[in-house]
């Protein structure tokens, strides 16, 4: 099953905007990672955040995690048309090593 | 390095019968993961492979099984398909240590 959820489900923004997603979890984890995906394809590794992080940066890519409120956000500034995908965080537990998804937010921007 | 491939990219089958998926990793890595992906359940852990052996598992039935051969390619099979087996399946690998994925094209199913 999910390990949670993300809002909002769909987003549409202005070429050049901001875009913002949360994402929300239930356990505890090692660490949580955002994947984009385009049209119903593979998954693109995005960024990872550890547990013991607070906020990281990649490019146009903002992360942070709350771990105390167990909730993560992923802002993409400056957006593009080439970032229309659904975006989708991914949580890793303890020693496991597997991801468990979020419900995904479609992201569209429009030119 | 070439990335993960997937063969076939789309399938359709027919109640009851099986089917068999494919997935080449990365060369060098040696973890393979499938993940199902469906509307009504989003993207869900199937199993991994690590070195030709089972590692971890998902809550999924019998019906779905895999393996893993020494060259660290990996196939997935589902028997008895059933119309809620229609969905992307995604195969990603992972080097030795890593933690991030690199995911495959998929391959989509669809089960009539």
């Amino acid at each position: 099953s999910q390990q949670g959820e993300e809002d909002p489900q769909a987003l549409s923004i202005q070429e050049g905007e901001n875009a913002t997603m949360n994402c929300s979890y239930k356990t505890s984890i090692n660490n949580l990672q955002w994947y984009r995906q385009n049209s119903g394809r593979g998954l693109v590794h995005l960024i990872l955040i550890r547990s013991n992080e607070r906020e990281k940066h990649s490019g146009r890519l903002r992360v942070t995690l709350d771990t105390s409120k167990k909730s993560s956000s992923l802002l993409i500034t400056a957006s593009r048309a080439a970032d229309t995908a659904s975006y989708f965080c991914a949580t890793v537990k303890g020693s496991a090593r597997q991801l468990t998804f979020g419900s995904g937010t479609q992201l569209t921007v429009l030119p | 390095k070439a990335g993960v491939t997937q063969t076939p990219r789309y399938l359709i089958k027919t109640r009851g019968q099986q089917v068999t998926l494919s997935c080449s990793p990365i060369s060098g890595h040696r973890s393979v993961s499938w993940y199902q992906q469906t509307p009504g359940q989003g993207l869900q852990f199937l199993f991994e492979y690590f070195s030709e052996t089972q590692r971890n598992k998902g809550n999924f039935p019998g019906r779905f099984s895999g393996r893993q051969f020494s060259n660290s390619r990996s196939e997935m099979n589902v028997s008895t398909l059933e119309l809620g087996d229609s969905a992307l399946y995604l195969c990603a690998s992972r080097g030795d240590g890593a933690t991030e994925q690199y995911f495959g094209p998929g391959t989509r199913l669809t089960v009539t």
